[in-house]
């Protein structure tokens, strides 16, 4: 069985930069698995942010961007806002199916 | 923009089937990708699988024997069966969708389901 891994807590200070990653087991993670990341606040539904490694969607902010580093994929956040406190969850495509990770919880502090 | 609303009973019986439904708003369901995801209280995403409006569909390896994606284009909704249910199976269900299998940019605001007697 597929298992994605996380960071399971992260904190940063206001205005900071960030990078939470995302490894899968099968191996390095590459532009294949079509990494997407996801924000979730607390009692909210998931909301996305990035598509296919890097790609953003109309309402991401600028602040926010995907890459590959490392053999892992990457959501770095730079200029950190109070309300980037949240959950992250990224999700990679293996062949059709997909596999979420297990989340990392983002502390603004 | 495409909306999406989860609609279904809030309490299932163990061994029952659970049956949800997710109306699509803004869009047409004969296109894009239709997927459903699974949250239990306090824990992480799991996906359960999705379903194009051609009919072909893919489901998580660890679920694939109990559950079935359908779509109805007719009246613009896409649905989900999970059969056999447990406590296990208690969960915010949330339906998604994307233009490619590859991605999912909207999500339903989720509806939790419990498995009690």
């Amino acid at each position: 069985q597929t298992v994605v891994t996380q960071e399971p807590s992260l904190t940063v200070s206001p205005g900071g930069t960030v990078t939470l990653t995302c490894a899968s087991s099968t191996g390095a993670v590459t532009s294949g698995s079509y990494p997407n990341w996801f924000q979730q606040k607390p009692g909210q539904a998931p909301r996305a942010l990035i598509y296919s490694t890097s790609n953003k969607h109309s309402w991401t902010p600028a602040r926010f961007s995907g890459s590959l580093l490392g053999g892992k994929a990457a959501l770095t956040l730079s200029g950190v806002q109070p309300e980037d406190e949240a959950e992250y969850y990224c999700l990679l495509y293996y062949g059709g199916a997909q596999v979420f990770g297990g989340g990392t919880k983002l502390t603004v502090l | 923009q495409v909306q999406l609303q989860e609609s279904g009973p809030g309490l299932v019986k163990p061994s029952e089937t659970l049956s949800l439904t997710c109306t699509v708003s803004g869009g047409s369901i004969s296109s894009y990708y239709w997927s459903w995801i699974r949250q239990p209280p306090g824990k992480g995403l799991e996906w359960i699988g999705y379903i194009y409006y051609t009919g072909s569909t893919n489901y998580s390896p660890s679920l694939k024997s109990r559950v079935t994606i359908s779509a109805d284009t007719s009246k613009n909704q896409f649905s989900l069966k999970l059969s056999s249910v447990t406590a296990a199976d208690t969960a915010v269900y949330y339906c998604a969708s994307g233009e490619a299998f590859t991605m999912i940019r909207y999500w339903g605001q989720g509806t939790l389901v419990t498995v009690s007697s």
